[in-house]
C-alpha cells in the first residue's frame, strides 16, 4: 500500500544545478500538489494540478516548474537551484478539491 | 493577518491530561477543515476532518465554529505518543492553507 511516493528522499545540490523531484500516487487521485516547508513556517503551496492535464501556480512558484506526466505522476523541477530553495518538499494528492490530502514522506533538499 | 493562525506552543502537559488547541481562519468562504499531525521531520498525517456538527474519534474531538471562524481540537487522556505538532488546515476548492502548527509535549 504505497500511497504517495517521493524520490529522492535526500539531495544536495550546488547553486545553479538543476534537478527534478518525482512524485507518484497509486490511489487514483485526481489532484496533486507540491509544497515546501521551512522552519517556523507552514507548508506553502508551490504548484498544484487539479486534474490530469492541468497545472496552476500556488503561493511560491518562482524558480520552479511542474509536469503532470499522467494521472499518477507529478514532478517538480528546479532549473537553476538557489540556496533559498533549501527546504523540505512534500508532494500530496487528493481525490478532489476539499477532500483530505495524503502526503509523501518528503524530499530534503540542500543547496550549497 | 495570516489566513490561518495557531498558537505555536509548546503545550507541555502531563500524561492523562486534557488539552485543547484552537485555530482561527480569515476566509469566511472556506469549505473544509482538517487537523493533521506532524512528527519531527516527517510528513503531515491526517488526524481528522472537522464537520460542522463536531466530531469525535476516540480521545480526539474536533469542533467548528463558522460564526467565529475557528476550529478546535480536544485531546483527552493524553499519551506520550501524542507528542507532535498539530496542523490546522482550511481549504476552499484546491486551495489548502496550513497553519504553522501547535507543538504538544506530553510529559511522563
Amino acid at each position: 500500500n504505497a500511497g504517495v511516493t517521493q524520490t529522492p528522499k535526500f539531495q544536495v545540490l550546488k547553486t545553479g544545478q538543476s534537478m527534478t523531484l518525482q512524485c507518484a500516487q497509486d490511489m487514483n487521485h485526481n489532484s496533486m500538489y507540491w509544497y515546501r516547508q521551512d522552519p517556523g513556517m507552514g507548508l506553502r503551496l508551490i504548484y498544484y494540478s487539479a486534474s490530469e492535464g492541468t497545472t496552476d501556480k500556488g503561493e511560491v512558484p518562482n524558480g520552479y516548474n511542474v509536469s503532470r506526466l499522467n494521472k499518477r505522476e507529478f514532478s517538480l523541477r528546479l532549473e537553476s537551484a538557489a540556496p533559498s530553495q533549501t527546504s523540505v518538499y512534500f508532494c500530496a494528492s487528493t481525490v478532489q478539491g476539499n477532500q483530505p490530502q495524503h502526503f509523501g514522506d518528503g524530499t530534503r533538499l540542500s543547496i550549497l | 493577518r495570516k489566513e490561518v493562525e495557531q498558537d505555536p506552543g509548546p503545550f507541555n502537559v502531563p500524561e492523562g491530561a486534557t488539552v485543547a488547541f484552537n485555530c482561527t481562519y480569515s476566509n469566511s468562504a472556506s469549505q473544509s477543515f482538517f487537523w493533521y499531525r506532524q512528527d519531527c521531520r516527517k510528513e503531515p498525517k491526517l488526524l481528522m476532518s472537522v464537520y460542522s456538527s463536531g466530531n469525535e474519534d476516540g480521545r480526539f474531538t474536533a469542533q467548528l465554529n463558522r460564526a467565529s471562524q475557528y476550529i478546535s481540537l480536544l485531546i483527552r487522556d493524553s499519551k506520550l505518543s501524542d507528542s507532535a505538532t498539530y496542523l490546522c488546515v482550511v481549504s476552499g476548492t484546491y486551495k489548502y492553507i496550513f497553519g504553522t502548527g501547535t507543538r504538544l509535549k506530553v510529559l511522563a
